[in-house]
């Protein structure tokens, strides 16, 4: 049981190239995140999907795109990357409505040279 | 959304108890508190979550008082492994989620 997949582990882009961070969960969980992590700081919220078929920003979107492809993907699009989006990025699933925590993948390190 | 606050790093030594304290005043009434654990270059591991009273499982202790305004995660005598980031979190549980808003957290060392 994976939980939740992210894909790359790592990557290194150069300014102004694109890329697409993939997330898939194997929970039949109903809602999905990304966050990123600066170093030294907590994870703040870029975008999250309720459910299938809805997307909504988080604090921090300018700069992404995000596509729910269907219940279990989730994917991250830089389509013109910035050195100030070097980060950890994280998936993250949560069941939905009730008590229960979320559950996080091992992250994306990504660096924009 | 209710802003929490922990200390930013603790010090402790292998086989001591410890205590970290989280305050969040404005603590809504259908919030929970969480909290999880992260080791580098991993993400955030759920700990243990509770809405009043004492709540224990068998990693760590969660007391929360009466007024909720605050919550304190007991880890019985630590290890080494135990040095990691602990992040407390408010949320209210009958929405979407896009409320899981996490602090720096509390970044323990446990030292030999």
């Amino acid at each position: 049981n994976a939980g939740v997949t992210q894909t790359p582990k790592f990557q290194v882009l150069k300014t102004g190239q694109s890329m697409t961070l993939q997330c898939a969960q194997d929970m039949n969980h109903n809602s999905m995140y990304w966050y990123r992590q600066d170093p030294g700081m907590g994870l703040r919220l870029i975008y999250y999907s309720a459910s299938e078929g809805t997307t909504d920003k988080g604090e921090v979107p300018n700069g992404y795109n995000v596509s729910r492809l269907n219940k279990r993907e989730f994917s991250l699009r830089l389509e013109s990357a910035a050195p100030s989006q070097t980060s950890v990025y994280f998936c993250a699933t949560w069941i939905g409505p009730g008590n229960q925590p979320q559950h996080f993948g091992d992250g994306t390190r990504l660096s924009i040279l | 959304l209710a802003k929490t606050t922990q200390p930013i790093s603790m010090d402790s030594y292998e086989g001591q108890e410890v205590n970290i304290t989280c305050s969040h005043n404005n603590i809504a009434t259908n919030d929970y508190i969480t909290w999880y654990q992260q080791f580098p270059s991993q993400g955030p591991r759920f700990i243990i979550q509770g809405y009043k009273t004492k709540v224990t499982n068998e990693v760590a202790s969660l007391f929360i008082p009466a007024d909720r305004k605050s919550s304190t995660l007991s880890l019985p005598r630590v290890s080494l492994s135990d040095t990691a980031v602990y992040y407390c979190l408010v949320a209210g549980l009958d929405n979407y989620g896009q409320n899981f808003v996490f602090g720096p957290g509390t970044r323990l060392s446990v030292l030999p």
